[in-house]
């Protein structure tokens, strides 16, 4: 079936690193995929998405590339804050209902 | 600003109790959703909802039932509540997009239940 792989964590970054949080996906059709971010006592909140292959999705300095040859979405950032400091989710959705990863508690410290 | 609200940040409830958890968008979405979010098992789909008075089993719906009588409102019921169902509960919304596959979800800030 329909599923969603990504790191474990917990991840401890200093301030100004470089993330990179692995994802990868089973499905059987053509998903989008979602990274979705959770910061501490919230829901959860769209960060950024890709609706087809090679496309690449973008937000708050925050990236991912939809790779259908490797099954791979995997998030990225140049240099990370402190304010980055959240629970990070994949997802995807094929139309009927949504996939969520287990989530990757980012810690970044000053 | 739209919005998903739930009724209860924090719960404590005994063994055995009905419990009844609210949910409640202004977005006019005919989607909605009840997951539950446990460390390590990351979100679970318990049940959802297309449209009014419709539900849908999602991955894990034993012990649950829903209640859609309002197109903004989704309830989650726990018939008699059980310690395993000790957990955050998270409610979520989406349109009905043409490509299905796009809408996103849009999520409220969970109701984190405990079961003594």
């Amino acid at each position: 079936g329909d599923s969603v792989t990504q790191m474990e964590g917990p991840v401890t970054l200093s301030e100004e690193a470089f993330l990179t949080i692995n994802c990868t996906y089973t499905a059987t059709g053509y998903p989008s995929l979602f990274w979705y971010v959770q910061y501490p006592g919230e829901g959860l909140q769209l960060l950024l998405k890709a609706t087809k292959a090679d496309d690449k999705g973008s937000n708050k300095g925050f990236e991912a590339t939809y790779r259908k040859e490797t099954t791979s979405f995997h998030l990225e950032k140049g240099s990370v804050q402190v304010s980055d400091s959240a629970v990070y989710f994949c997802a995807l959705n094929t139309g009927n209902q949504f996939y969520f990863g287990t989530g990757t508690s980012l810690t970044v410290i000053p | 600003d739209v919005k998903v609200t739930q009724s209860s940040r924090y719960l404590v409830k005994r063994t055995g109790e009905k419990v009844f958890l609210e949910c409640v968008q202004d977005m006019d979405h005919e989607n909605m959703f009840w997951y539950r979010q446990d460390p390590g098992l990351g979100l679970r789909l318990i049940y959802f909802s297309y449209d009014v008075k419709m539900k849908e089993k999602g991955d894990i719906p034993e012990g649950y039932s829903v209640s859609r009588e309002k197109k903004e409102r989704f309830s989650l019921i726990l018939e008699s509540a059980s310690t395993n169902q000790t957990s955050m509960y998270l409610c979520a919304s989406s349109l009905i997009g043409a490509r299905g596959r796009d809408e996103k979800l849009f999520f409220g800030s969970g109701t984190q239940l405990s079961v003594l």
